[in-house]
């Protein structure tokens, strides 16, 4: 088990460009989420996948982002079109399908810098 | 719906000292609480967690928390700080539906020697 991973772990990128970020879950994980955290906030909920179906998107998920689990293993947060405010830290976190409290595994995350 | 509030967005101890970070919720069923911590350049680790079996719970690290329903609150102490326990320490919620939790603000943690 070697936890959960995300490339790159830090993108800079100009506004206008795209970019994708790579999420490496627990194998035996079946939920997967990706959070957004800026400066000075907690994680901000984005997405959740259960297997290969997205479940639940965040109002803050506009339509430049797209995020996908195929197969249910891998998943990839793409942000189109970027802009200044999509600067962040964007967090992957898998867990166990099982009754109860839902205990997240992080990964380390990818930085976005947006000139 | 459900949310955390966290109260103090800095909080500054001795080592040796008691820590307190305080923890409100709001969750309209019965919640599940974490308090998660997040050392530099690393990801959110799990510190302890309530699931109703006890009111006060033990984590790693010695740090403890206490449920309390009259409250809403769910705070995290330790006896005596180290200056390993510099972080960030999240508190969040769960409970309804899909369980995702949802996490407060986050309280940085100071310690000096």
């Amino acid at each position: 088990d070697t936890g959960v991973s995300q490339n790159p772990r830090h993108k800079i990128t100009k506004r206008g460009q795209n970019v994708t970020f790579r999420c490496d879950p627990i194998s035996e994980h079946n939920r997967l989420y990706w959070y957004r955290q800026t400066l000075g906030q907690g994680p901000e909920f984005l997405t959740y996948f259960q297997n290969e179906a997205q479940l639940e998107k965040s109002r803050l998920l506009s339509d430049r982002f797209s995020a996908e689990r195929p197969k249910g293993s891998f998943s990839t947060l793409e942000i189109q079109r970027t802009e200044q405010g999509d600067s962040a830290m964007y967090l992957c976190a898998s867990s166990a399908d099982r009754a109860g409290a839902n205990v997240l595994t992080f990964g380390a995350g990818s930085r976005l810098t947006v000139l | 719906a459900q949310s955390v509030t966290q109260l103090g967005s800095h909080v500054s101890v001795s080592e040796g000292a008691l820590v307190l970070l305080r923890c409100n919720y709001s969750s309209s069923v019965p919640p599940y609480l974490f308090w998660y911590v997040q050392y530099p350049n690393q990801g959110l680790q799990l510190l302890l967690k309530y699931t109703s079996a006890a009111t006060l719970v033990k984590g790693i690290n010695d740090f403890e928390a206490e449920f309390k329903k009259s409250e809403t609150s769910f705070h995290l102490t330790k006896p005596s700080a180290h200056m390993s326990d510099a972080a960030e320490y999240f508190c969040a919620v769960s409970g309804s539906g899909s369980y995702i939790p949802t996490f407060g603000r986050g309280t940085s943690l100071i310690v000096h020697p």
